[in-house]
């Protein structure tokens, strides 16, 4: 079965840092970008950005809310995509998803919430 | 940055009608790389439509998309009970990737 599961989120005071990790199965990990989109509570989606595979460069993208503090990495041999997020902000608060890049977004994780609050 | 403009905000409607869902774009979407998501409330989004026009795997044929350029439409021919949702286009054609606001079907 090919599927998303994101781990790592929990509250955190802002200003600190925390990593999410999205480990992924049932299909060939390294073949695909992949994206991270996340909903504030009671809100639409917001992209937050991706990184391609390793044979378009391993390269990343990041919307400007985010740019100079989240970081999207990739262990192709562990099929695990990350998002190391600091200085948090508590607009920062939401659900993130991870999401498969192919033909848009057609594999999504449940979610993993991050409360940004002191 | 593209914005995408979705309408109407919310639509009240009774199962087996029709439901028309629009998604406006500020500027031409490259390569018609538009898609539509459907999410349900506590659940991620689910990918209904790519390209615009293609359904992805797994969704029923009652779905429908359509459009070009800067205009785009969802089309449910006839709703199910399970269709009651919020309703998200994306254009992935070009960074920064972007979503309209969205629009929610409910039960009228």
């Amino acid at each position: 079965e090919v599927q998303l599961v994101e781990s790592g989120g929990g509250l955190v005071q802002p200003g600190r840092s925390l990593r999410l990790s999205c480990t992924a199965s049932g299909f060939t990990f390294g073949d695909y970008a992949m994206s991270w989109v996340r909903q504030a509570p009671g809100k639409g989606l917001e992209w937050v950005g991706f990184i391609r595979s390793k044979a378009y460069g391993g390269t990343t993208e990041y919307a400007a809310s985010v740019k100079g503090r989240f970081t999207i990495s990739r262990d192709d041999s562990k099929s695990i995509a990350y998002l190391q997020m600091n200085s948090l902000k508590t607009e920062d608060t939401a659900v993130y998803y991870c999401t498969r890049d192919r033909e848009a977004f057609d594999i999504w994780g449940q979610g993993t919430m991050v409360t940004v609050s002191s | 940055e593209i914005v995408l403009t979705q309408s109407p905000g919310t639509l009240s409607l009774s199962p087996g009608e029709r439901a028309t869902l629009s998604c406006r774009a500020s500027q031409s979407v490259s390569s018609s790389y538009l898609a539509w998501y459907q999410q349900k409330p506590g659940q991620a989004p689910r990918l209904l439509i790519y390209g615009a026009s293609s359904r992805a795997t797994g969704i029923p044929d009652r779905f429908s998309g359509s459009g070009s350029g800067t205009d785009f439409t969802l089309t449910i021919s006839r709703l199910e009970p399970e269709d009651f949702a919020v309703y998200y286009c994306q254009q992935y054609g070009s960074s920064p990737v972007t979503f309209g606001q969205g629009t929610k079907v409910e039960i009228k």
